[in-house]
């Protein structure tokens, strides 16, 4: 069952634009973490944010997370063509409990 | 460091037959994951091994099993297969010991196709 449900499913920019995409989840956290997926290969850990945190960058990137509201955004600044990818937001509980993904978000940057 | 590395890559195997995937994590990852992605469910845990034990699983039939060896490599096996199998199988390493999920380092993934 998914835990985070990503929004817009899919997103559609020009190259140098900035792609935010939302990430809500629905019970309490530990981590929420990002992740994008190029074309059916493995994915690739973008940035992890602790729930104690409530904003985190990474180059280009920038995630907040608001606990109250149980949810998430990834901000891509000045997006390029190798942006093109899905991206999935992961949560976890305490305790080793695993990562649970959402669906995605399809991000298509057009040159 | 090498990254996690899924053997094989592309499989087909016909309904009713058994498949084994195997998955090497990074060198001192201790924690192995394994995940199945379809387009309509997305991506889903199937289990986590640690120290050659299963520490968590998901939500799939006994059909579905894996184990862990000593050197922290890790197998997954789904006998008789079904349509419904057919996916991309990932395997994810982690330094993690407990409490902590962590920072999962995937492979490129073993694609299932079945007919």
């Amino acid at each position: 069952s998914q835990q985070g449900e990503e929004d817009p499913q899919a997103l559609s920019i020009q190259e140098g634009e900035n792609a935010t995409m939302n990430c809500s989840y629905k019970t309490s956290i530990n981590n929420l973490q990002w992740y994008r997926q190029n074309s059916g290969r493995g994915l690739v850990h973008l940035i992890l944010i602790r729930s104690n945190e409530r904003e985190k960058h990474s180059g280009r990137l920038r995630v907040t997370l608001d606990t109250s509201k149980k949810s998430s955004s990834l901000l891509i600044t000045a997006s390029r063509a190798a942006d093109t990818a899905s991206y999935f937001c992961a949560t976890d509980n305490r305790g080793n409990t695993p990562l649970v993904f959402g669906k995605g978000t399809r991000l298509s940057v057009i040159a | 460091k090498a990254g996690v590395t899924q053997t094989p890559r592309y499989l087909i195997k016909t309904r009713g037959q058994q498949v084994t995937l195997s998955c090497s994590p990074i060198s001192g990852h201790r924690s192995v994951s394994w995940y199945q992605q379809t387009p309509g469910q997305g991506l889903q845990f199937l289990f986590e091994y640690f120290s050659e034990t299963q520490r968590n699983k998901g939500n799939f039939p006994g059909r579905f099993s894996g184990r862990q060896f000593s050197n922290s490599r890790s197998e997954m096996n789904v006998s008789t297969l079904e349509l419904g199998d057919s996916a991309l199988y990932l395997c994810a390493s982690s330094l993690t010991s407990s409490g902590d999920i962590g920072e999962q380092y995937f492979g490129p993934g073993t694609r299932l196709t079945v007919t």
